[in-house]
Parts: structure tokens; sequence; C-alpha cells
């Protein structure tokens, strides 16, 4: 366990539906990520929150929502998604901010959008 | 153009033998360099990261920078067949504090 826990594993949603997952980090850290994972693809970063304040948002459609309500927690809010946003949903946290501390992600999210 | 570039594999080398991943990245402005591991089904774990040129090394494991080539190495000496999992080489480039990740490279040891 790295002390990064990610809720629901598994998620099945319609393109209709909206759901969120969550992440909670247990490490005491100050920044907390949201990555996308899909298959042939590097990891790909979509949103970076440093002590609550998002810092990064890069070019994520507006179908995804982060929320941060303080440092341990962290949301994806997730609404009219379409058949390609299917992938596995990593959150990860480090001590801080800029990216050169060592990351822990957690189990990520495995998510298809039907 | 990728930013970060690594062959996917597979590579498979025998127990014993050293295995070298490569990663190669596009933009001089990268500053620090991350070798994460990540099992099947399992999230990315830290291996190493490096920031200077030349050799770090960490029990079995060496990485390699050469930012005039603009590569990445990391060799694992005495390979295990428990080192059998994807490695994701990672950059950051912190103007603008963008982080990037290679596709990865599937390793097999064979006992």
């Amino acid at each position: 366990e790295t002390g990064v826990t990610q809720t629901p594993r598994h998620l099945v949603m319609g393109m209709t539906n909206k759901k969120s997952l969550k992440c909670e980090q247990h490490l005491g850290h100050n920044a907390m990520y949201w990555y996308k994972q899909s298959a042939k693809k590097p990891l790909e970063l979509m949103f970076v929150y440093n002590f609550k304040e998002q810092t990064e948002n890069n070019s994520v459609p507006s179908r995804f929502s982060p929320e941060c309500p303080n440092s341990s927690h962290l949301f994806l809010h997730l609404h009219t998604l379409q058949p390609e946003d299917s992938a596995l949903y990593l959150c990860a946290s480090s001590q801080d901010f800029p990216l050169d501390y060592e990351q822990y992600f957690g189990p990520g999210t495995r998510l298809t959008v039907t | 153009q990728k930013e970060v570039e690594q062959n996917s594999g597979p590579l498979s080398v025998p127990e014993g033998a050293i295995a070298s991943l490569n990663c190669t990245y596009s933009d001089r402005g990268s500053q620090s360099f991350f070798w994460y591991r990540q099992y099947s089904g399992k999230s990315p774990e830290l291996i190493m990261f490096i920031y200077s040129n030349g050799d770090k090394e960490d029990g079995r494991f060496t990485a390699q920078l050469n930012k005039a080539s603009q590569y990445v190495s990391l060799l694992i000496r005495d390979s295990q067949p428990s080192d059998s999992a994807t490695y994701l080489c990672a950059v950051n480039l912190w103007a603008g504090n963008q982080f990037y990740f290679g596709t990865g490279t599937s390793l097999t040891v064979i006992p």
C-alpha cells in the first residue's frame, strides 16, 4: 500500500451519467494529481493541485471536473463522457510541488464508458 | 513529436543478466528524470531519479543521463524474475511544470 487510496476501483457508466472518482492520501503530502492511463499510450497528467489550489490543467475536456476540498482529498467529477474516455484513472500525491518529488500512486479506477 | 520515447519491447533477458532500458526526450529544457516500475495490474512506483549528467547507482539499478544527447537509461544488474514489469521513463520540464511519461518498456526476466 502506498498510502493513497482510490474509490471505486471499477466503474461502468453510460454517456449520460454523472459520477465521481475519489482519492485520499494519508501521507501528509501537499500536492495531488490526476492521471489518465490508456492502453498503448503514455500516462497523461490531467490536473495538478498544490495546497488545494489547481495549478495545472493540461487541456482536459470540461466533461472532467476536478475538486480538491483539502490537501488529503481529491475528486474527479465525470459527466457526459465519451467511449474514448474509458481508461485507468490514477491519483498520485507528492510531498510538494513542483514535480521533482517522488509521486505516490493510488491503485487506480478502471473506468468503462458505454 | 513525442516528448518522451521508449522502445515498447518486449525486452527479454535471462536471469542474472544485465537489462538495459533506454529513453530519449525531445525538450532540452528537461531538468529531472525518473524511472518508475509498473507491475501488471498495479500502479507505478518510483525506482530512481536523476538530475545531473553521469551515473547514479542504487543497489542493482544504475541510471545514466546524457543531456547533450538527450537520453536517459536504466541498467538493472543481476536481473531477477521479480524485475519483470513495465518500466516508465518520465521527464520534468521546470518551465511550465510539465511532466511527461513515455509509453514504457516491457521487461521479462527469464528464469
